[in-house]
C-alpha cells in the first residue's frame, strides 16, 4: 500500500497524559499536513511541513501541540496533557511540491476520557 | 469565520437521479477548488477538483461547476449510487499562499437509497 499511513487508529488516553501519533506520507511528497476534524465540522488545518521544515501552525495549535518531521520523512504529533476537547481526528495528507490535490491518511481517533 | 461554507448538512436521493451538492466560498483569494468524499471512521478521499481559470469539470460520473461571481460551487454526481452515501466536503486554496494549506466546509452527508 503505498498511500498516507497513521498510526494508530485509535487512542484512548485518560485526561493529563500526553499521546503521539505517526503519519508516514506518500514516499514521495514534500509537503505534509496535519489537520483536526470534531464531530459536525471539516478538517481543520493544524501545521505544514514542506520536508523537514515546519512552515506554518494554525492557532489551534497550542503549546501542548508539537510536530515533527526529522529527515523530512515520517511526522509525529505530539499532544502533552491531554484534555477532553482534545478529543478529535487528527488526519495527515501529504502532497507533492507541485500537486493541488492532499492525499489523507485514515486518521487517529483521539478519545480523551 | 468559515471561508467556506456547506449549507445543507444533509441530501438524500434517489438511486439513479441526479445528487447536486452545494458549496459557497467568501474569500476571492481561492483559486482552486477540490471535493473530497468521507466515509465513517476513514480519512477523506480526494473526488475532484477545479482551478479558478475553469467553469467546469467532468469525470466519469462527476461534475464540478465553478460560479467565481457568485462564489458558488456544486458537485453533480449522475446517476447517484449507494456506494456514494458518504459525506462530501468542499474544499479550497487560497492563491496567496504557496503552502497548499486546504480551507474546508462542514459537509454534507449524502444518502443514495435504492
Amino acid at each position: 500500500d503505498t498511500g498516507v499511513s497513521q498510526d494508530p487508529r485509535h487512542k484512548i488516553t485518560k485526561r493529563g497524559q500526553n499521546v503521539t501519533f505517526r503519519c508516514d506520507p506518500i514516499s514521495e511528497h514534500n509537503r505534509l499536513y496535519w489537520y483536526r476534524q470534531t464531530l459536525g465540522q471539516g478538517p481543520e488545518f493544524l501545521t505544514y511541513f514542506q520536508n523537514e521544515a515546519q512552515l506554518e501552525k494554525s492557532r489551534l495549535l497550542s503549546d501542548r501541540f508539537s510536530a515533527e518531521r526529522p529527515k523530512g520523512s515520517f511526522s509525529t504529533l505530539e499532544i502533552q496533557r491531554t484534555e477532553q476537547g482534545d478529543s478529535a481526528m487528527y488526519l495527515c495528507a501529504s502532497s507533492p511540491g507541485s500537486g493541488n490535490e492532499a492525499f489523507f491518511g485514515q486518521g487517529t481517533r483521539l478519545t480523551v476520557v | 469565520d468559515q471561508q467556506v461554507k456547506q449549507n445543507s448538512p444533509s441530501l438524500s436521493v434517489q438511486e439513479g437521479r441526479i445528487s447536486i451538492l452545494n458549496c459557497d466560498y467568501t474569500n476571492s483569494m481561492f483559486d482552486y477548488f477540490l471535493w473530497y468524499k468521507k466515509y465513517p471512521a476513514e480519512g477523506p478521499t480526494f473526488l475532484i477538483s477545479i482551478s479558478s481559470i475553469k467553469d467546469k469539470n467532468e469525470d466519469g460520473r462527476f461534475t464540478v461547476f465553478l460560479n467565481k461571481s457568485a462564489k458558488h460551487l456544486s458537485l453533480h454526481i449522475v446517476p447517484s449510487q449507494p456506494g456514494d452515501s458518504a459525506v462530501y466536503f468542499c474544499a479550497a486554496r487560497d492563491r496567496g499562499s504557496t503552502l497548499g494549506r486546504l480551507y474546508f466546509g462542514r459537509g454534507t452527508q449524502l444518502t443514495v437509497w435504492p
